[in-house]
């Protein structure tokens, strides 16, 4: 497809396990960033990724969390050690570049995640 | 970060238009604004942005005040489709990797 495609698009599992979620950015898009959305609240920001320079990890909560992009394309949020709340919807976004105004950005539907 | 204001909720009946405002008093001369909707169990969507002119493309219009402090976005014809959470957000011109959503508007619309 065209758009941003995650995956799964639902996850529960046990407190204390570790989990990936996954996003394909459209393609030809070099900026790609992490949200995540707690329930009924708006978007908090966890990581950027811009081409080949070193990404922005400033909105990432704990160490538990951490996110790689291979090849300019898909990235992977891996959260070790889940919490129940790290429970919320995990939302990617790509654009064609980032740090321009100008440039919208492309979210996917998100991971729903659920720690019991 | 410069600051947003919506109403928590409004609305509309279909086939009707609809006029959701913003505040931004604090809004810089470099900020741009922005306006995403996010559908029931979707992630949110890119509608329209503008810096001081008027903006009109195939899904809304933005009109922006002239001390730039508040903004409207404007459906013109209200659909059933259009019911979501809709987000005005404020973008410096660079370095602006986040964006920071607040609550948003939700809309409902009513056939």
């Amino acid at each position: 497809g065209a758009g941003v495609s995650q995956s799964p698009s639902n996850k529960v599992t046990e407190k204390g396990k570790d989990v990936e979620l996954r996003c394909d950015p459209i393609s030809g898009h070099t900026a790609l960033y992490w949200y995540r959305q707690s329930l009924g609240q708006g978007l908090e920001f966890l990581i950027y990724f811009q081409g080949n320079s070193a990404p922005d990890k400033s909105g990432l909560p704990s160490d538990r969390f951490s996110a790689e992009r291979t090849g300019g394309s898909v990235s992977t949020l891996t959260i070790q050690r889940t919490q129940q709340e790290d429970s919320a919807v995990y939302l990617c976004a790509s654009s064609l570049v980032a740090g321009y105004s100008n440039q919208p950005q492309h979210f996917g539907d998100g991971t729903r995640l659920s720690i019991l | 970060d410069a600051k947003t204001t919506q109403p928590n909720s409004m609305e509309s009946n279909e086939e009707e238009p609809v006029h959701l405002p913003c505040n931004h008093s604090t809004i810089s001369g470099t900020d741009y604004i922005h306006w995403y909707r996010q559908l029931p169990s979707q992630g949110p969507e890119y509608v329209i942005h503008g810096l001081t002119s008027n903006v009109n493309n195939r899904m809304a219009s933005l009109a922006i005040a002239e001390d730039r402090k508040s903004s409207t976005l404007i459906l013109h014809r209200a659909t059933l489709r259009d019911a979501a959470v809709y987000y005005c957000i404020l973008r410096a011109e660079y370095n602006n990797n986040d964006m920071r959503f607040g609550a948003g508007t939700r809309l409902t619309v009513k056939p």
